[in-house]
């Protein structure tokens, strides 16, 4: 939907070791999201942008980064990972201001040992 | 979030019986989301609210608002196993994010 690529699909990795997750999307939208979901929690915004070079923090930024350097490419770093990093990431896109996030990847499961 | 509500956590239907998924909120919304989600999959967005009173309907689901808009309900007819999966809300409260219900596991059998 909306052409939302995420890459990788999986992943594992170790405590301690950067992980970079991609969001690519085709449809020129303006807003992307930066979502993980675990159980209980439902989903949780990690970060958000509303245009190149613009983000800003969701409610569970703490130990991530991200980066847009185009408007098609958001990133989503973990410096150095931690096992409460564990997670399914999901990233979104809405395309204009006021709208919420109407399309969504399929998700990037990620486990860190 | 304890300002957002969704139940059930699951439902188990017998194929052609009705349900109803609820979600409540603790404050005014702005925007109600209803999304479903497949397993292994992406969230597909079913229907958006905005107006105290208003429903929509999608093929056999149904979503209504209340007029104080703190309430949303969900309503398959008729459900089949293609109805089956993970239903969420999502809150709008006029800010740059949603906030989400923690979902609604459905099941239906044959």
């Amino acid at each position: 939907d909306a052409g939302i690529t995420q890459s990788p699909r999986h992943k594992v990795t170790e405590t301690g070791t950067p992980v970079t997750l991609r969001c690519h999307q085709t449809e020129n939208h303006r807003y992307m999201y930066w979502y993980r979901q675990d159980p209980g929690h439902g989903l949780r915004l990690i970060h958000y942008s509303y245009g190149v070079k613009d983000t800003d923090k969701g409610e569970v930024s703490d130990g991530y980064s991200v980066s847009r350097s185009k408007t098609e490419d958001f990133l989503l770093t973990l410096e150095s990972a931690t096992s409460s990093q564990t997670s399914v990431y999901f990233c979104a896109t809405a395309r204009r201001e006021g709208d919420q996030p109407q399309h969504f990847g399929d998700g990037t499961r990620l486990s860190i040992l | 979030s304890q300002e957002l509500e969704q139940s059930p956590q699951s439902l188990i239907v017998q194929e052609g019986k009705n349900l109803t998924i609820n979600c409540t909120s603790s404050k005014t919304l702005y925007g109600l989301y209803w999304y479903k989600q497949k397993y292994g999959e992406g969230l597909i967005f079913l229907m958006m609210l905005q107006k105290g009173g208003e429903e929509k309907s999608h093929e056999k689901i149904t979503a209504k608002l209340d007029e104080k808009k703190q309430q949303s309900s969900l309503h398959i007819t008729a459900s089949q196993p293609s109805h089956a999966g993970i239903y969420l809300c999502g809150a709008d409260y006029n800010t740059d994010k949603l906030i989400f219900g923690t979902g609604t596991r459905l099941q239906v059998f044959p």
